[in-house]
């Protein structure tokens, strides 16, 4: 089964630019998860989808940060303009959806860097 | 919202000891406590897991126990190994939310 996977893995900007990050779930996975991991903490959820709806995004700084997943499957995560706290491994993540607690398998992760 | 504590941040063992990790969680309708294993430069990988029915789960040398009086959970890693080395972070999910709410993990080095 092929996992999920991010791209680009690595981004380095300057501060003020934009940068997009593109995840694809794994196949069926209805339920898909941006986090951000801040060097040396555990992950913090951004936004959270079931299928192309938000379920969860109060944690989103909703200024500079966007998300979409307008079919359902892979989905995209743009910060405009960005900025020096945003240097982060961004992790994307997916389950499926079911009566009870689904696992959440993580994609290998963006670094971005921003100077 | 839940808030979750972990302990330690950092953590030596010498290889073939055991080693513990807790975890506190605040919110008591939290039923599905996962443990991820990261290694340095790569993803979260799902180690173990336990839902509140449960009280302890095991699985080779890896066990969680789970206190929800309390609201506490533990890993318990037996027979470390170098490959152990890595960090290991906690997390917490409510009853009807799909939210993870992860610790702030604890950095595992195995001593040869």
């Amino acid at each position: 089964e092929a996992g999920v996977a991010q791209s680009p893995r690595y981004k380095i900007i300057e501060k003020r630019q934009s940068v997009a990050f593109w995840c694809n779930p794994i196949s069926g996975h209805a339920t898909l998860y941006w986090y951000q991991q801040i060097l040396g903490q555990g992950p913090k959820l951004l936004i959270q989808f079931q299928n192309n709806g938000v379920v969860d995004d109060s944690q989103l700084p909703k200024d500079r940060f966007s998300a979409e997943r307008l079919k359902g499957v892979d989905s995209t995560l743009k910060i405009q303009p960005a900025k020096l706290e945003d240097s982060a491994v961004y992790l994307c993540a997916s389950s499926l959806v079911g009566e009870g607690p689904e696992t959440q398998y993580f994609g290998p992760g963006t670094r971005l860097l921003v100077l | 919202g839940e808030n979750v504590e972990q302990h330690p941040s950092t953590l030596s063992v010498q290889e073939g000891d055991s080693a513990v990790i807790k975890c506190t969680y605040s919110d008591s309708a939290s039923n599905y406590f996962p443990w991820y294993k990261q290694e340095l430069g790569k993803r979260p990988q799902l180690i173990i897991d336990i839902r509140s029915n449960v009280g302890e789960k095991k699985d080779q040398r890896i066990a969680v126990t789970l206190n929800k009086t309390a609201k506490h959970f533990s890993l318990h890693i037996t027979e470390t190994q170098p490959e152990d080395s890595a960090v290991y972070f906690c997390a917490a999910r409510s009853f009807g939310n799909e939210k993870l709410t992860f610790g702030t993990g604890t950095r595992l080095t195995i001593i040869p």
